[in-house]
């Protein structure tokens, strides 16, 4: 099946910093989402994002299908921002559905 | 708010048991997909339906049975719980097969 590997596992900022999460992938893509997922387990949509760059405020992502690769860029963290954050994607005609990465914990201190 | 909704929130079972867990897709999407989460790790599919007939499936043991409902509500069922089913049950709707997806809360099960 599609592999999915995100970079770093863990990351501790300082308020107001910037940072770059990774996610890699092993095969062509039809569907590839961001979450947050909140200390209660609910995983909150970032993005939808199979190819090109979208923004929505501090957050912006990335993604290059044909170099199998996303990123999503978080600026100006704020420690509402702690949580982990999954990469999954869905490989076209593929029968699993949205495979997700081990995630990135990013820790936002003040 | 995802629109989708999952019952209970909680859960406590003995190992042995069965179990029924619930959730209701937002209106008009044909398309729910189940994952288990266990502690620290990322999401797993289980299986998907799409307008009622399973359409994908992950590396889960038969016990692992679903429905899904004409009136967007599906039903996630466990036979013979062991230890090891002890996670986070996450259900998705989406429009379509391929499209994004949208996660309910949860529900946390354990096997004690």
């Amino acid at each position: 099946g599609i592999q999915v590997e995100q970079s770093p596992p863990d990351l501790i900022l300082q308020e107001g910093a910037n940072s770059t999460l990774r996610c890699n992938f092993s095969d062509s893509v039809n569907n590839l989402q961001w979450f947050h997922q909140n200390p209660w387990g609910q995983l909150i949509n970032l993005f939808y994002i199979p190819s090109g760059t979208k923004q929505n405020g501090r957050l912006s992502a990335t993604t290059v299908a044909t170099e199998r690769y996303s990123l999503l860029y978080i600026s100006s963290s704020q420690t509402t921002d702690s949580g982990v954050y999954f990469c999954a994607v869905e490989r076209l005609g593929g029968s699993e559905k949205l495979v997700f990465g081990k995630g990135t914990k990013l820790t936002v201190n003040p | 708010e995802t629109g989708v909704t999952q019952s209970p929130t909680h859960l406590i079972k003995t190992r042995g048991q069965q179990v029924t867990l619930r959730c209701s897709s937002q209106s008009g999407h044909n398309t729910v997909s189940w994952y288990q989460q266990a502690l620290g790790q990322g999401p797993q599919f289980i299986f998907q339906y799409y307008r009622e007939e399973e359409n994908g499936r992950g590396n889960f043991p038969p016990r692992f049975s679903g429905l899904q409902f004409p009136n967007y509500s599906s039903e996630l069922n466990v036979n013979a719980l062991e230890l090891d089913d002890s996670a986070l049950y996450l259900c998705a709707s989406s429009l379509d097969y391929g499209y994004e997806q949208y996660f309910g809360a949860g529900t946390r099960r354990s096997v004690l």
